[in-house]
């Protein structure tokens, strides 16, 4: 059984504020792993596919590391906003599926 | 284009009762998964169809739940004499292909609760 873990659970930022969450997942047999944005009553949004040791990747003021060898991504938002309210998801796909991790609530406060 | 919808977006039932739930993917996308997430965990898989085929069924909790994909298009899962340990988040998505760095494409999910 894979285990994938985020932390923190729930984070309450102010608006501006920079903040970053961590993915820990199993750094054997590693071959992607998926960040996702589900805000609430919508579809999750795919933010990123992360494949390399070393890769990162950025979308607006949203950007991603990875580091294979010891296990985890970190994901950073640069100067919150109160629209990136909801949680976020990192999966671990070493097949067919998607394993999740329990996923960080962002919540930015005007 | 349009994405992957899912009806109904709520569903409510009494235990015991059967329950059918609706996925349509994404026009040409041959991949199509469910996954369901229970209150405070990330989503959990059920189950992966290529084509018309379920290609790995290995996350279904129990033989009350089955799926089907008769023209390896829109998908239906169902769930016999539903519990109370089955209320959550029945979600479903879609992928051109099933490679492990494809992305799979989520629709708003269903939320089922057993009364």
């Amino acid at each position: 059984i894979l285990n994938v873990e985020q932390s923190p659970q729930s984070l309450h930022v102010q608006e501006g504020d920079s903040t970053n969450f961590t993915c820990s997942f199993p750094s054997s047999n590693f071959y992607a792993l998926h960040w996702y944005r589900w805000e609430t009553a919508k579809s999750p949004e795919a933010l990123f596919v992360m494949t390399l040791n070393g890769d990162e990747k950025k979308k607006g003021r949203i950007s991603a590391t990875l580091n294979t060898k010891e296990g985890y991504s970190y994901l950073y938002i640069k100067g919150s906003q109160p629209e990136d309210s909801a949680t976020y998801l990192c999966a671990f796909n070493a097949g067919n599926m998607l394993t999740f991790g329990g996923g960080t609530r962002l919540m930015v406060k005007p | 284009g349009a994405g992957v919808s899912q009806t109904p977006s709520n569903k409510v039932t009494e235990k015991g009762k059967y329950v059918e739930l609706r996925c349509d993917p994404i026009s040409g996308h041959t991949a199509l998964y469910w996954y369901r997430q229970s209150l405070g965990q990330g989503p959990e898989f059920l189950i992966y169809f290529q084509g018309t085929g379920a290609a790995d069924d290995s996350g279904l909790p129990n033989d009350r739940f089955f799926a089907v994909r008769p023209e390896g298009s829109v998908s239906t899962l169902k769930i016999q004499r539903t519990e109370r340990g089955d209320s959550a988040v029945y979600l479903c998505a879609s992928s051109s292909l099933a490679g492990v760095t494809d992305t799979q494409y989520f629709g708003p999910g269903t939320r089922l609760t057993v009364l």
